[in-house]
């Protein structure tokens, strides 16, 4: 799977749009890009997914560059319960929970 | 909604202990995942079973083992407990190649 990359950290006012960036320039054609949050010391949760198209759920919203070697997960209205760190990882067949390598991520903090 | 139940909770155990974890998927997913995540650090897949057969296998050591049975749970046997097998360990299901769900976890401590 590709390896991408994250900032460590970001800051985000309460209702405000959260965006969070991550590259991933070695990803191959048949790589997803999926997003995963972890609320401290809870299972991951499953945001959003997608191939080469934006992608909207009642999450959030992705969008991937048309070279897709970059995307930006965007939290519409940002509440402190989204406070948590958020993972972006590139993962090939598409699906499911194989193998998915997180990273360090990126620690969101929304501030009051 | 159903979610998928981890137990126990929390385990405590001693070095050279056996451990085993159980995983309780959502009715009718087919797919379960176990992951580790060790203190400070991301977690990392063990292994995947999709209908009762191994589907991919991480970073397993040798003296752990798991299984999924006919109804679909799950269970990860750990023997020969060492002070690093200390971790959270979640397991997530998912109907085929769909959205996957994970649970709470089990926090083991190897004392």
């Amino acid at each position: 799977d590709a390896k991408t990359t994250q900032p460590p950290s970001m800051d985000c006012a309460e209702g405000r749009a959260a965006n969070l960036p991550c590259n991933h320039s070695t990803i191959s054609g048949n790589e997803y890009v999926y997003w995963y949050r972890q609320i401290h010391s809870q299972g991951p949760q499953y945001i959003i997914h997608g191939l080469k198209n934006n992608e909207t759920n009642e999450m959030a919203s992705l969008i991937i560059t048309e070279d897709r070697k970059s995307s930006t997960l965007i939290l519409p209205h940002a509440t402190l319960r989204d406070t948590a760190v958020y993972y972006c990882i590139a993962q090939g067949s598409g699906g499911g929970a194989d193998g998915l390598t997180f990273g360090k991520g990126t620690h969101l903090i929304i501030q009051p | 909604a159903a979610g998928v139940i981890q137990s126990p909770r929390h385990l405590i155990k001693e070095k050279r202990e056996t451990a085993t974890l159980k995983c309780y998927p959502i009715p009718r997913h087919d797919t379960v995942y176990w992951y580790q995540q060790g203190p400070g650090q991301d977690p990392q897949f063990l292994i995947s079973f999709y209908e009762k057969m191994q589907s991919d296998k991480g970073s397993i050591p040798d003296r752990f083992s798991a299984q999924q049975f006919s109804d679909y749970h799950s269970e990860l046997n750990m023997s020969s407990l060492e002070l690093g097998d200390s971790a959270l360990y979640f397991c997530a299901s998912s109907l085929g190649r769909l959205e996957a769900f994970f649970g709470q976890g089990t926090r083991l401590t190897v004392v």
